[in-house]
C-alpha cells in the first residue's frame, strides 16, 4: 500500500495564481484532512472531511476549496495565491474519529 | 476541544528516558490523548494512544493520572534518531468531527552524543 500520497512536491507560484494540491490515499479511510505548517510551527488545521460529499472548515480555511467526490481523494485548491500561503501542506486520514493519522510526505509550496 | 500545553523544548543525551509532559485541564470524558512525532521535511508520525492509566508499546510509554488533566510520554533510552518534535493531541474518539484535532507547537526535543 502507498497510503498518503501528494502531489506535487514542490511548487512555486506567482501572485494570483491558481492550483490544486492533490491528496489521494489507498486504506479506504472515511476521514481526510489538509493541514499547513509555516517554518517553526506547529500544523494548523485547514479543511477535513468525513466522507465522500462531506467537507467542512478548519482552523485557517480562507482562501482554500475542497472538495471529496471519491473516498480516495482529497484535493486541495488555492483560488488566487497570496505570499502568505508560501507553506508546506500536509494531507492526512483516518479511519476512525480522532484516531491515527497517517500523514503524506507533504507539498511545499512557494506564492512570490 | 481541548487546548494542550508543551514544554517548548528539552534537550537529552542517549541512553537517556525522555518524559514530555502534556497539560489538557479541560479534557472532556470522551477525548483520547495522542502523540506524534515529525522529523524535519516530513509529515508527522503516530507513536502512541491512550484514554487513562498507562499505555506501552515497542516505542514508548504513555502514563495517565486519574483525573487526566496530563499526560506524560516516555521515551526509553533515546538515541539521536529521536531527536525531532512532539504533538500532543486531544480529541474526542465518539463526538469529533472526522478527525478535526487540533496540533500545538509541540515539543522539540535534541538528543545529544
Amino acid at each position: 500500500n502507498a497510503g498518503v500520497t501528494q502531489t506535487p512536491k514542490f511548487q512555486v507560484l506567482k501572485t494570483g495564481q491558481s492550483m490544486t494540491l492533490q491528496c489521494a490515499q489507498d486504506m479506504n479511510h472515511e476521514y481526510m484532512s489538509w493541514y499547513r505548517q509555516d517554518p517553526g510551527m506547529g500544523l494548523r488545521l485547514i479543511h477535513y472531511s468525513v466522507g465522500a460529499g462531506i467537507t467542512d472548515q478548519g482552523e485557517v480555511p480562507n482562501g482554500y476549496n475542497v472538495s471529496r467526490s471519491t473516498t480516495e481523494d482529497f484535493p486541495l485548491r488555492l483560488l488566487s495565491a497570496a505570499p502568505s500561503q508560501t507553506s508546506v501542506y500536509f494531507c492526512a486520514s483516518s479511519r476512525d474519529r480522532a484516531g491515527e493519522l497517517f500523514f503524506g510526505e507533504g507539498s511545499r509550496l512557494t506564492v512570490l | 476541544l481541548a487546548k494542550t500545553t508543551q514544554p517548548i523544548s528539552m534537550d537529552s543525551y542517549e541512553g537517556q528516558e525522555v518524559n514530555i509532559t502534556c497539560s489538557h485541564n479541560n479534557i472532556a470524558t470522551n477525548d483520547y490523548i495522542t502523540w506524534y512525532q515529525q522529523f524535519p521535511s516530513q509529515g508527522p508520525r503516530f507513536i502512541i494512544q491512550g484514554y487513562k492509566t498507562k499505555v506501552t508499546n515497542e516505542v514508548a510509554s504513555l502514563f495517565i493520572p486519574a483525573d487526566r488533566k496530563s499526560s506524560t510520554l516516555s521515551l526509553p533510552r533515546v538515541s539521536l534518531s529521536d531527536t525531532a518534535v512532539y504533538y500532543c493531541l486531544v480529541g474526542d474518539t465518539i463526538k469529533a468531527a472526522g478527525n478535526k484535532l487540533t496540533f500545538g507547537g509541540g515539543t522539540r526535543v535534541l538528543v545529544k552524543p
